[in-house]
């Protein structure tokens, strides 16, 4: 079964500096990735998923992530990172099956200061 | 309707008592899901369905959680005899139901049960 590891519970960025959220996965093969967001009081929001083809995939409110095979990893970016993006961040795989079950991550929060 | 909704929004009940979660999807979602929140831990995977069945039950904790859905549309997730360990966010999401675990989930707002 697939599993997802958060190394960081908490980050503190300034607004306006760059942002990068470590995502580690365990997965036979290549699984499909996703990166969620949730923003207090909201509902969790996909920002970008990695299916095939180009490793660098890019979302939605200027967020970008990586899919690194040899790492097993899928680290979230941003360049430059706004107030509005205080939240927390999940991480998530899906095995390539007819399963529809997801594995999220324990998430991480993000504090952005002025 | 727009979105996932869930409700109730909040529910507080004491210990050993019974409670019904509902979720409804967005219309035209065939796969609906709930997973469980709790506090400080990620999202924790309850039961899947695609239309009105059910697949995969894996994650109901015990046999006290069961789930339903009704008409390819709204589901009820209850739990029974309620524990304190059972506080969390429950948390429902809908996809279109072609895609597999490749899907995009939509999510409602989530019910904060807190049992006393």
């Amino acid at each position: 079964a697939q599993s997802v590891t958060q190394p960081d519970i908490h980050i503190t960025v300034s607004e306006g500096a760059s942002l990068e959220l470590r995502c580690n996965y365990s997965y036979g093969a290549t699984p499909y990735l996703f990166w969620y967001v949730q923003s207090p009081g909201q509902g969790l929001q996909l920002l970008l998923k990695y299916f095939s083809g180009d490793t660098l995939v890019q979302g939605i409110k200027g967020f970008e992530a990586e899919f690194k095979r040899s790492q097993s990893s899928f680290n979230l970016r941003k360049p430059s990172v706004h107030w509005s993006d205080a939240a927390e961040y999940f991480c998530a795989v899906g095995a390539r099956s007819n399963d529809y079950k997801l594995s999220f991550g324990a998430g991480t929060t993000v504090t952005v200061r002025a | 309707g727009a979105g996932v909704s869930q409700s109730p929004s909040n529910k507080v009940t004491e210990k050993g008592k019974d409670v019904e979660l509902r979720c409804d999807p967005i219309s035209g979602h065939t796969a609906l899901y709930w997973y469980r929140q709790r506090l400080g831990q990620g999202l924790e995977f309850l039961i899947y369905f695609q239309g009105n069945s059910a697949p995969d039950k894996s994650g109901l904790p015990s046999d006290r959680f069961s789930a339903e859905r009704t008409g390819e549309s709204v589901s009820t997730l209850t739990i029974q005899r309620t524990q304190q360990e059972d506080s969390a966010v429950y948390l429902c999401a809908s996809s279109l139901g072609t895609g597999g675990a490749g899907e995009k989930l939509f999510f409602g707002s989530g019910t904060q049960l807190s049992v006393l």
